[in-house]
């Protein structure tokens, strides 16, 4: 069972479109993430939501804007695409940190690799 | 701000023998858990080990252990009898154990290892 998916896996498009990624989990986690692997490998958080609500933007350009319809998804748009936003985009989930609680561990989905011509 | 520094870009190891893998952070904050995770060709994230920073015992799994130096600020990753299924990048990451920075990972620039049959 596939505890946090992602779709697409791959995503090639032109300059100036828009275009979304899908992310779900089924772990039942309250916390989800996206972070972005640039072409060096370096991995880097863009966004973290608790319970739907939004904890961390990480000075993310606003044409970024994930959306948490609920606990279980976490989607991601991007609008006008640019050159520099081909990466590979990671989505993860965790049980969530709530005030005093000390352990969690963050689940990353297989990524979905956008390729911006 | 935390860092995280990976010094070794590319490691090498023959079958079977051991290999370690450094990794020294930045942190003004006592409480905090360090992890490794490991990236596959497949891109999937996968956890291979976690400390948390308040326990003096270093972490082991199955073949990989860790040595964590507090004082030192130092969470080098040893893997023993290595197997071919051991290539793969090893990233290093470092998480807060306060709410608002336990919203994220921050990751190690990453080191890709390769082993020699």
């Amino acid at each position: 069972d596939t505890a946090v998916s992602q779709t697409p896996k791959y995503l090639v498009t032109q300059m100036g479109n828009d275009k979304s990624i899908k992310c779900e989990q089924n772990l039942g986690h309250d916390t989800m993430y996206w972070y972005k692997q640039d072409s060096k490998k370096f991995l880097k958080i863009m966004f973290s939501y608790n319970n739907k609500e939004l904890i961390i933007n990480e000075t993310v350009p606003n044409r970024f804007s994930p959306k948490s319809p609920d606990k279980a998804h976490l989607n991601l748009h991007i609008n006008s695409l640019e050159l520099g936003d081909s990466a590979v985009y990671f989505c993860a989930s965790s049980q969530g940190v709530p005030y005093g609680r000390r352990t969690d561990t963050q689940y990353f989905g297989p990524g979905t690799r956008l390729t911006v011509l | 701000a935390q860092t995280v520094t990976q010094s070794q870009p590319e490691m090498s190891v023959q079958e079977a023998e051991t290999v370690t893998l450094s990794c020294t952070y930045d942190t003004s904050e006592s409480d905090y858990y360090l992890f490794w995770y490991k990236q596959p060709p497949s891109r999937q994230m996968i956890l291979v080990i976690r400390q948390e920073a308040y326990k003096q015992q270093n972490a082991t799994e199955n073949r990989f252990s860790v040595n964590f130096q507090k004082a030192a600020k130092s969470f080098s990753l040893k893997i023993s009898d290595s197997q071919l299924g051991d290539a793969a990048m090893y990233f290093c990451a470092y998480r807060s154990a306060t709410f608002q920075g336990a919203q994220k990972l921050v990751f190690g620039q990453g080191t890709r290892l390769t082993i020699n049959p």
